[in-house]
């Protein structure tokens, strides 16, 4: 079945940039999704990219993809403490209800 | 203003018991879903409505049963609460089954 991986922990200096990195398995994936979630919170759509661009960048996020190696990564550019959360990668293929997601991965931004 | 709301927020209950989670969206989207994030942080779909009718069924015991009065309703009813139910539960909605979803803030739901 699909599997969707990622990186558990990510500590980073504010004002860095942070990168959290996702491999998926299922090669049909039309979308592929970052969510965030914030410490008692629901998840909120941050950004999706579609499986035939390689980059979209929106503000201080991008995202870039590469199809070949089924890896995705999401870069936050200056890194806030407000941005510390649970950042999930997730992949559908034609229907949100087909999303596979990640485990999350937690993100601590150090002041 | 809320999107998609869940009540309650927090769940506390013992096992045996009978108990549901409501969720309501004013969106005005078409399809809903119930989601459960165990322990480890992992979310996986339970059920998804479209207009009403039930779309997604994975594999969830039957002691859970999802109802929608209508489209900017879904309901969790579970029966029998057993220790390994405890989780968080979210409800989410999306316009279609094609879009982004919106999820509501989750119910923490411990079994005792």
């Amino acid at each position: 079945g699909e599997d969707v991986e990622q990186s558990l922990f990510l500590s980073v200096r504010e004002g860095d940039s942070s990168v959290i990195n996702c491999t998926y398995t299922d090669s049909s994936s039309t979308y592929l999704y970052w969510y965030k979630q914030e410490p008692g919170a629901g998840l909120q759509l941050l950004t999706y990219i579609f499986s035939n661009m390689d980059m979209k960048q929106d503000q201080r996020l991008t995202v870039l993809l590469n199809k070949k190696d089924k890896h995705l990564s999401l870069r936050i550019a200056d890194t806030q403490t407000g941005d510390s959360a649970i950042y999930f990668c997730a992949e559908g293929s034609g229907g949100y209800q087909k999303v596979t997601f990640g485990i999350g991965t937690k993100l601590q931004v150090i002041p | 203003d809320t999107a998609v709301s869940q009540t309650p927020k927090y769940l506390v209950t013992q096992m045996g018991n009978d108990k549901s989670i409501k969720c309501e969206q004013n969106l005005g989207h078409d399809t809903m879903y119930w989601y459960k994030q165990d322990s480890k942080k992992f979310l996986k779909i339970m059920f998804s409505y479209n207009n009403k009718e039930l779309i997604i069924n994975e594999t969830v015991p039957n002691r859970f049963s999802p109802k929608s009065p209508d489209k900017a309703h879904l309901n969790l009813h579970i029966n029998s609460l057993e220790l390994g139910d405890s989780a968080v539960y979210f409800c989410a909605s999306s316009q279609s089954t094609n879009t982004e979803a919106f999820f509501g803030q989750g119910t923490r739901l411990t079994v005792v």
